[in-house]
């Protein structure tokens, strides 16, 4: 089994909320990422987790919050988010970091009013 | 740090033909190298990856090549078909990231 599921599929917020992605996988992978992906581009990275901790933050706004409760789980906690921050949010997973196949969630649609 | 970039960034070809996207990197030291498939509200799907000890690798329709002089890879679909219809990745890793191409829209037309 190579998925990786993500919730919620479609999230609607404002300026204002708080809400949270989730995103998990059951393939024993030790290193989990979050990718940016805006429209007709390639997935931009966001954080890395290895055994997790975080690795890697590719300078991201402190607006976005990552959280890795467990080997399996991987949250993706937003704040004050800008309507710019509107995009395609993909979990991916992978054995170990980046020299092995990384497998993607499908993706939440974020839409920022 | 590496550089990918992709080749075409829209391919249209009939049903049954062939369908080549080429890829160039900068990092000689990068050693792995995916190719993803993103269909219209879906995550990139691996289809075929290939490691630097070898020059290419098959899988029914799909190869892909790697010529690690020229520090170019290539994808090439054979016999396409409208469900091939997508947009394709390729990527490399650099350091600590995995940097992907621009990507390239496949059409297929029956």
């Amino acid at each position: 089994d190579t998925e990786v599921t993500q919730t919620p599929k479609h999230l609607v917020m404002g300026m204002t909320n708080k809400k949270s992605l989730k995103c998990e996988q059951h393939m024993g992978h030790r290193a989990m990422y979050w990718y940016k992906q805006k429209a007709k581009k390639p997935p931009e990275l966001m954080f890395v987790y290895s055994y997790e901790k975080l690795s890697i933050n590719e300078s991201v706004p402190s607006r976005f919050s990552p959280e890795c409760p467990n080997s399996s789980l991987l949250n993706l906690h937003l704040h004050a988010l800008q309507p710019e921050d509107s995009a395609l949010y993909l979990c991916a997973s992978s054995q170990v970091e980046f020299t092995d196949t990384q497998y993607f969630g499908p993706g939440t649609r974020l839409t920022v009013l | 740090g590496e550089n990918v970039e992709q080749h075409p960034s829209t391919l249209s070809v009939q049903e049954g033909d062939s369908a080549v996207i080429k890829c160039t990197y900068s990092d000689s030291a990068s050693n792995y190298f995916p190719w993803y498939k993103q269909e219209l509200g879906k995550g990139p799907q691996l289809i075929i990856d290939i490691r630097s000890n070898v020059g290419e690798k098959k899988d029914q329709r799909i190869a892909v090549t790697l010529n690690k002089t020229a520090k170019h890879f290539s994808l090439h679909i054979t016999e396409t078909q409208p469900e091939d219809s997508a947009v394709y990745f390729c990527a490399a890793p650099a350091g600590t990231a995995l940097i992907f191409g621009k990507g390239t829209t496949l059409s297929v037309s029956s």
